[in-house]
């Protein structure tokens, strides 16, 4: 049962350009979205949180937009950068109920950033 | 930057062998967790831990599976008896508020063969 979807096994995008990452959930109980990049060898890195209460956060390059009647986020890296290749996974959890100990993650987008 | 970290880095066991795999979590976190990866599937929730008990637990922690915080600064995650399905690689996170920013170690990979 994914409850968590990250549709997109992989993107490519040129340096300098904006990179789009999606991911879609099922279960309306989820009220806390991050998004995490994970290096090959090393586990996974925070990047940046949004809460249900909010429909955007930024920080820095990176933004991440959260549309709740879709059940869709987005996470926005602009200007991409090589060093930004790796695999994201969105994650969620249902901080106000039910399981709000434990993340939910997605399968995850490689992104590769070409120079 | 503080970090989470996991000893051995690699983990080679027999089948029905005993292994523990350790954590030195962040010191001000409160909150443990260990999860883990199957090679090519999704990182998947083991077992949180609060307060020296399990907070939380996913269907994949059965009785083969136990946690303990046996001092203030190690968390370790123990496998019974290990079956070939249980190779994975292990990450230990912690965090400071429940579910918000967990910090994760760089796993352990653990063969069972």
């Amino acid at each position: 049962d994914q409850q968590v979807k990250q549709n997109s096994p992989s993107l490519s995008v040129q340096e300098g350009r904006i990179s789009i990452l999606n991911c879609d959930y099922t279960n309306s109980m989820f009220d806390y979205f991050l998004w995490y990049k994970k290096y090959p060898a090393e586990g996974p890195t925070f990047l940046i949180s949004i809460s249900s209460i909010k429909d955007k956060n930024e920080d820095g390059r990176f933004t991440v937009f959260l549309n709740k009647s879709a059940k869709h986020l987005s996470l926005h890296i602009v200007p991409s950068q090589p060093g930004d290749s790796a695999v994201y996974f969105c994650a969620a959890s249902a901080n106000s109920g039910g399981s709000n100990y434990k993340l939910t993650f997605g399968k995850g987008t490689l992104l590769t950033v070409n120079p | 930057e503080p970090e989470v970290t996991q000893t051995p880095s690699h983990q080679v066991t027999q089948m029905g062998q005993e292994v523990i795999l350790r954590c030195v979590p962040i010191s001000n976190h409160l909150y443990f967790y260990w999860y883990r990866q199957i090679l090519g599937q999704k990182v998947e929730f083991l077992v949180s831990f609060y307060n020296n008990e399990i907070s939380e637990k996913s269907e994949i922690f059965d009785d083969q599976f136990s946690v303990e915080r046996p001092d203030g600064s190690n968390f370790t995650l123990k496998i019974r008896s290990t079956k070939l399905e249980d190779s994975a690689m292990y990450f230990c996170a912690s965090s400071e508020q429940p579910n918000e920013k967990l910090f994760f170690g760089s796993g352990t990979q653990l063969s069972v063969l």
